[in-house]
């Protein structure tokens, strides 16, 4: 059984720019969360996908967009860059009715 | 909605000592706790979690914790840190729905503990 895997590792971008992070939910999970953990704060839920539908989503404007696909692989997007918008990005897949989230070892996205 | 306090942003501790890392919680409805270990630069692993039952709950690596209804507490102990525990520990919560609506976990700040040799 694979885990939850995500790509690029890291990425370094410039205000304004826009940019595509991708995540392979583990097998078997169907619903898939992204959080972005800025340095020194705990993870922030950004949204949550869950049969190709948005399904849930926290305190984030629309240029923070995403994506899931029919293999529950997901991408997460986010438009006009800004330099707060440097962190770690998780994903995290789990199974609906199931507690627990599995997470993957993050994009650290640097603004410049 | 929910919150989630850590109480402490760091905690040194000597090797072979016990630990207690403190974490309160706030929410208007029943809730699901959980504790996440991040090493540097990786991802977060889950050590346990409270989903209903006994208050006391034991996980990976020697980790335990108790849940307090009454004080919103999810304090989490262990009797004997060793060097490898250095890292950063979040206690997370959602609410305990069934069924519907998206499952989002609500983080503290984290705790560093430190093991001082």
């Amino acid at each position: 059984e694979t885990g939850v895997t995500q790509s690029p590792t890291h990425l370094i971008k410039t205000r304004g720019q826009q940019v595509t992070l991708r995540c392979s939910s583990q097998s078997g999970h169907n619903t898939v969360s992204w959080y972005q953990q800025a340095l020194g704060q705990g993870p922030q839920f950004i949204f949550q996908y869950y049969r190709e539908e948005e399904n849930g989503r926290g305190n984030f404007p629309p240029r923070f967009s995403g994506l899931q696909f029919p293999n529950y692989s997901s991408e997460l997007n986010v438009n006009a860059l800004e330099l707060d918008d440097s962190a770690l990005y998780l994903c995290a897949s789990s199974v609906p009715g199931h507690d627990t989230q599995y997470f993957g070892p993050g994009t650290r996205l640097t603004v410049l | 909605a929910q919150s989630v306090t850590q109480l402490d942003s760091q905690v040194p501790v000597f090797e072979e000592a016990p630990v207690e890392l403190r974490c309160n919680y706030s929410s208007s409805v029943s809730v699901y706790l959980f504790w996440y270990v991040q090493y540097p630069n990786q991802g977060l692993q889950l050590l346990l979690k409270y989903l209903s039952g006994s208050t006391l709950v034991k996980g990976i690596n020697g980790f335990e914790a108790e849940f307090n209804k009454s004080q919103t507490s999810f304090h989490l102990r262990k009797p004997s840190v060793h060097i490898s525990d250095t890292a950063e520990y979040f206690c997370a919560v959602r609410e305990a729905i069934s069924g519907g609506g998206a499952d989002g976990l609500t983080f503290g700040k984290g705790t560093h503990l430190i093991i001082q040799p």
